[in-house]
């Protein structure tokens, strides 16, 4: 069965610094990948996603993530975080044949100025 | 514009009472999902239909039930079998693995 770690479960950073958000994931085969956002009290929001191809995904917000499977790993980053980034992610993780994925405990991020 | 309606935001019942939690989409989504969220435990699934008229349990059904007699509808049912049903519900839908996500209904039981 497919599984998720966010090994992070709180992140502090100061405004105008780099981010990145861990996330490791357990699957035979190659998996679809995603990173959500979800603010206070919300939804969740879909910042990216990997099916295939181009291991460097661009999102939405200014957020990448990067698929490497030698280390089944797919890594949120944004080069200089913006106190309006301060929210939870969560990354999640499907398979072929199956609509539902398997989502993370998640990492809440903290902005400081 | 197309969405997920969840409704009401926040919700309070006493202990013992069976309360219906509402999902409407109008995306044409096939597939539907109820998510439960405590804190330091992500999300868990519910249940999830990927069709009308069908739906299967998720990780932590009981106590829990569903029905999907529209397309546009996946109302959850929390019972009163439920042991502690004090905690966010996140409804969702998806198309090739595209989820759309409700914003929420928070449930207090007293």
């Amino acid at each position: 069965a497919q599984s998720v770690t966010q090994p992070d479960i709180h992140i502090t950073v100061s405004e105008g610094a780099s981010l990145e958000l861990r996330c490791n994931y357990s699957y035979g085969a190659t998996p679809y990948l995603f990173w959500y956002v979800q603010s206070p009290g919300q939804g969740l929001q879909l910042l990216l996603k990997y099916f295939s191809g181009d291991t460097l995904v661009q999102g939405i917000k200014g957020f990448e993530a990067e698929f490497k499977r030698s280390q089944s790993s797919f890594n949120l980053r944004k080069p200089s975080v913006h106190w309006s980034d301060a929210a939870e992610y969560f990354c999640a993780v499907g398979e072929e044949g199956y609509q539902k994925v398997t989502f993370g405990t998640g990492t809440k991020l903290q902005v400081i100025p | 514009d197309g969405g997920i309606t969840q409704s009401p935001k926040y919700l309070f019942r006493k202990e013992g009472q069976n309360v219906t939690l509402s999902c409407e989409q109008n995306l044409n989504h096939d597939a539907m999902y109820w998510y439960r969220q405590d804190p330091g435990q992500g999300l868990r699934l519910i249940y999830y239909s990927q069709i009308v008229n069908d739906f299967q349990k998720g990780d932590i059904a009981e106590g829990y039930s569903v029905s999907r007699e529209k397309k546009e509808s996946f109302p959850l049912t929390v019972t009163s079998a439920q042991k502690n049903p004090t905690a966010f519900y996140l409804c969702a839908s998806s198309i090739n693995r595209d989820y759309t996500f409700g914003s929420g209904t928070r449930l207090t039981v007293v």
